[in-house]
């Protein structure tokens, strides 16, 4: 079975703190993909990041990055010097290799007060 | 190129009553899948189509039925509504293939059942 959790459910930060975000996920698949994606009051998710199951190179993009460790399951997001625009709701998510379907974490509402 | 949209953004109807609801992918996807999110279930995977097929699909009732059109447009129906179908109805589109694509999603619609 595949599970996505967020043990985090809320996270408030002042700006320009840096937070971490943290996603572990449960599949016996050998080829697997992992998403953030990012939902913000409006509602719609929006697409942040994808990580194939054979690629654990972190990445960076701007004040984002992302820590991928087959080892501990865990694909964790890092916002360095966290903006007010930030503050969203933030979902990791499973896709098997052969299936086009989504296993949502439950995702981590970040709170970034000024 | 458009992003993917949804119809209507709001919806309010009441017990026993049915919905349908309407998706339009981003040209040239022919991947459409529907969510339905709450606040005490989260994000869970409804069904996917591809090709006017239905390819996928997640652990709802049978109240709960889509479709796919020639043009890839996606049609969502939940007849006899119940109070604990109030959600915000999330579809995605992504391109042919099933094992890389990120899936895009659109703002939602938030149906209330009374």
């Amino acid at each position: 079975a595949q599970k996505v959790t967020q043990a985090q459910t809320e996270i408030s930060v002042v700006e320009k703190e840096d937070v971490t975000l943290d996603c572990v996920y449960e599949t016996r698949d050998t080829t697997y993909y992992l998403f953030w994606y990012k939902q913000p009051p409006s509602g719609e998710l929006v697409f942040l990041i994808r990580r194939n199951s054979f690629d654990e190179q972190n990445e960076i993009s701007g004040r984002y990055s992302w820590n991928f460790q087959k080892s501990t399951s865990s694909f964790n997001f890092t916002i360095t010097a966290s903006q007010v625009v930030d503050s969203a709701v933030y979902f990791c998510a499973l896709k098997r290799g052969n299936f086009n379907k989504f296993y949502f974490g439950s995702g981590t509402k970040l709170n970034v007060k000024p | 190129k458009a992003g993917v949209t949804q119809t209507p953004r709001y919806l309010i109807k009441t017990r026993g009553q049915q919905v349908t609801l309407s998706c339009s992918p981003i040209s040239g996807h022919r991947s459409v899948s529907w969510y339905q999110q709450t606040p005490g279930q989260g994000l869970q995977f409804l069904f996917e189509y591809f090709s006017e097929t239905q390819r996928n699909k997640g652990n709802f009732p049978g109240r709960f039925s889509g479709r796919q059109f020639s043009n890839s447009r996606s049609e969502m129906n939940v007849s006899t509504l119940e109070l604990g179908d109030s959600a915000l109805y999330l579809c995605a589109s992504s391109q042919e293939g099933e094992t890389y694509n990120e899936q895009f999603f659109g703002p939602g619609t938030r149906l209330t059942v009374l």
